[in-house]
């Protein structure tokens, strides 16, 4: 079993749909993160959670909406999506969010059709 | 200017060759460096951590930063192609990973 596990590993919606994207952390952590990567683009951080509290949204469009029920979980909520925002969405957790050394999910494919 | 350059590649290189891939950074606060190994569709994995100047060495892998230049290199040797992947570098100022700022990546070939 993986430290960070998402789920879908891919996911194909239509503008109009509602979908939520999950993750779920086995090493015990307190910080969980979003990332969005996209092609030759660097990895954007989107939403840090601190024992469940959001601690950080970096202009992220309201489309997108994080939940973190508790320190394992995080969920991304997606609705009403724009086609440029296909991209692999990556999930992370780190021991806290004091710390630099983050561990990455396997990533969820979105595609926008 | 990007705050982070990173030479997208592709990189190709036979078996067993010694790699060289690099970053430049615009930033002269960052002292946290990290690389990352990407395989192609799974997430980031981390593999090299430095702390300010000098090297670190790790099996075949040898990072190195030199900040006076605002550069940083991961060295492979013996390249081997379970080391074909993408290669992220990533920086921070501070000791937060939500301060943490990453390269595009370096995608590494090796051939048989």
């Amino acid at each position: 079993e993986t430290g960070v596990t998402q789920t879908p590993r891919h996911l194909v919606m239509g503008m109009t749909n509602k979908k939520s994207l999950k993750c779920e952390q086995h090493l015990g952590h307190n910080a969980m993160y979003w990332y969005k990567q996209s092609a030759k683009k660097p990895l954007e951080l989107m939403f840090v959670y601190s024992l469940e509290e959001r601690v950080e949204n970096n202009s992220v469009p309201s489309r997108f909406s994080p939940e973190c029920p508790n320190s394992s979980h995080l969920f991304l909520h997606l609705h009403t999506l724009q086609p440029e925002d296909s991209a692999l969405y990556l999930c992370a957790s780190s021991q806290d969010a004091g710390r630099n050394t983050i561990y990455f999910g396997e990533g969820s494919w979105l595609t926008v059709v | 200017q990007k705050e982070v350059e990173q030479d997208p590649g592709p990189l190709s290189v036979p078996e067993g060759a010694i790699v060289s891939l690099n970053c430049t950074y615009s930033n002269s606060a960052f002292q946290y460096f990290m690389w990352y190994r990407q395989y192609s569709r799974k997430g980031p994995e981390l593999l090299m951590y430095t702390y300010s100047s000098g090297n670190k060495e790790d099996g075949r892998f040898t990072a190195q930063v030199d900040k006076s230049s605002k550069y940083i290199s991961l060295f492979i040797r013996d390249s081997q192609p379970s080391d074909s992947a993408t290669y992220l570098c990533a920086m921070s100022a501070t000791g937060t990973a939500s301060k943490l700022t990453f390269g595009t990546g370096t995608r590494l070939q090796v051939t048989l």
